[in-house]
């Protein structure tokens, strides 16, 4: 079974700054997809970014992008010029390209910003 | 917004009571997910149906069960409900049932058991 693990519960970031939130996943898999979830304090889950695992490139959405390392089982979030509206809990998960499409999900981590 | 609704938003019943979330799936969406949201558990995919069929199962336990109508709205259905399974119910919906296919989350259902 595939796992995601997110080993940083809390995170806290300067206004403008940057920070990376960590994520590492354990499957046997070759194909696959990654995601991003954002949940603010209204807990509605939102898309940030996804990964697919047969592409190099790293995937790119404004402000965020991610450092995908597929031998290393790695997935970070990078946010740029973070923003006051980017606090909430940051969800990193993993979906099989084949079979069931479930959404296996990390811990969460709970990113603020200092104003 | 994503296009997919649930009711109620809010739920508070006791243990012992069955009750029934209810989530209809953005316009064109033939698949449902269903997760559960706790302290405990974290985020866990409980079930999924496509086109009125079940087409994976999760950690759902027997206490539960889900259905989805020709109309392609879903139902799940939590009986016998103790302090444990007091969390918050999240529906997704996706156009079809395959990898290629992003899943959107409705606003979730609070549910609380006293």
């Amino acid at each position: 079974a595939q796992t995601v693990t997110q080993s940083q519960p809390e995170m806290s970031v300067q206004e403008a700054e940057t920070v990376t939130l960590s994520c590492t996943y354990d499957t046997s898999e070759s194909d696959y997809y990654l995601f991003w979830y954002k949940q603010p304090p209204s807990r509605q889950m939102i898309l940030v970014i996804r990964q697919e695992a047969y592409k190099q490139q790293n995937a790119t959405e404004n402000r965020f992008s991610v450092n995908f390392q597929k031998a290393a089982k790695s997935f970070s979030l990078k946010i740029s010029d973070s923003q006051l509206g980017d606090a909430a809990m940051y969800f990193c998960a993993y979906r099989s390209a084949q079979g069931a499409q479930k959404l296996v999900f990390g811990q969460g981590t709970r990113l603020t910003i200092n104003p | 917004d994503s296009g997919v609704t649930q009711t109620p938003k809010h739920l508070i019943t006791a243990t012992g009571q069955r009750v029934t979330l209810r989530c209809s799936p953005r316009s064109g969406d033939l698949s449902v997910y269903w997760y559960q949201q706790s302290l405990d558990q974290g985020l866990q995919f409980l079930i999924q149906y496509y086109n009125g069929e079940e087409r994976a199962k999760g950690n759902i336990l027997e206490r539960f069960s889900a259905q989805q109508f020709p109309d392609l709205h879903s139902e799940l259905n939590l009986s016998s409900l103790e302090l444990g399974d007091s969390a918050l119910y999240f529906c997704a919906s996706s156009v079809a049932s395959g990898a290629p296919y992003e899943q959107y989350f409705g606003p979730g259902t609070r549910l609380t058991v006293t």
